[in-house]
């Protein structure tokens, strides 16, 4: 399966400020989906990411806080924009696997807001 | 609302024993099933996927599916203290690739 690199693994941020969480795959990929999962709950998709295409979004998030780049096939990023202390959770990008025998997900990002 | 229940636990089970994790979904059209083992702190692994009814082995670990009472289950037989984590159920609808997933059901294997 796919192996993912996700940085940063952790870091704590003013409100107000931005982040960019950046996924780099081993393999070229059609889709990478970003997760979303705050404390003791289950994992929540923020939106999937499409090579030259924009991303497309779930009910409740939106481009301009999340905004998600994807300039080819191994890479993306997405950025909490504006961030305030109830965006403290931890990110995940995934891929689908080779064989659509499931999803690999990356490390994770652990963002504290304060 | 396509939901996927789990009950959260905890479950406890002593070393050796056979831990079994339920999970029910309500969208009938759905098509696949995973299993993902969550440790604290870390990112969910894939243990296990079926995709048609019965049961489907791997080492310790054997998922069953039941497509018209719409369960999934998974036995974990001679249970570890490593297997200690949260289980995750995972449900794919279709052909649609989003994943409907549950809330979890922490498994504690005591030694």
């Amino acid at each position: 399966s796919a192996v993912i690199s996700q940085k940063p693994s952790r870091d704590i941020c003013q409100r107000g400020t931005s982040l960019t969480i950046q996924c780099q795959v081993d393999s070229q990929v059609t889709m990478m989906f970003w997760y979303r999962q705050q404390p003791g709950q289950s994992l929540t998709l923020i939106a999937t990411a499409n090579q030259g295409s924009e991303a497309t979004y779930e009910s409740g998030f939106v481009i301009d806080k999340f905004p998600i780049s994807r300039p080819n096939l191994t890479f993306s990023t997405l950025t909490v924009s504006n961030m305030s202390p109830e965006d403290s959770s931890i990110y995940l990008c995934s891929v689908e696997s080779i064989s659509l025998a499931g999803y690999t997900f990356g490390s994770g990002t652990r963002l504290t807001v304060v | 609302q396509k939901e996927v229940e789990q009950n959260s636990g905890p479950l406890s089970v002593p070393e050796g024993a056979i831990a079994s994790l339920n999970c029910t979904y309500s969208d009938r059209g759905s098509q696949s099933f995973f299993w993902y083992r969550q440790y604290s702190g870390k990112s969910p692994e894939l243990i296990m996927f079926i995709y048609s009814n019965g049961d489907k082995e791997d080492g310790r670990f054997t998922a069953q599916l039941n497509k018209a009472s719409q369960y999934v289950s998974l036995l974990i037989r001679d249970s570890q203290p490593s297997d200690s984590a949260t289980y995750l159920c995972v449900v794919r609808a279709g052909n649609n690739r989003k994943l409907i997933w549950g809330l979890g059901t922490s498994l504690a294997v005591n030694p």
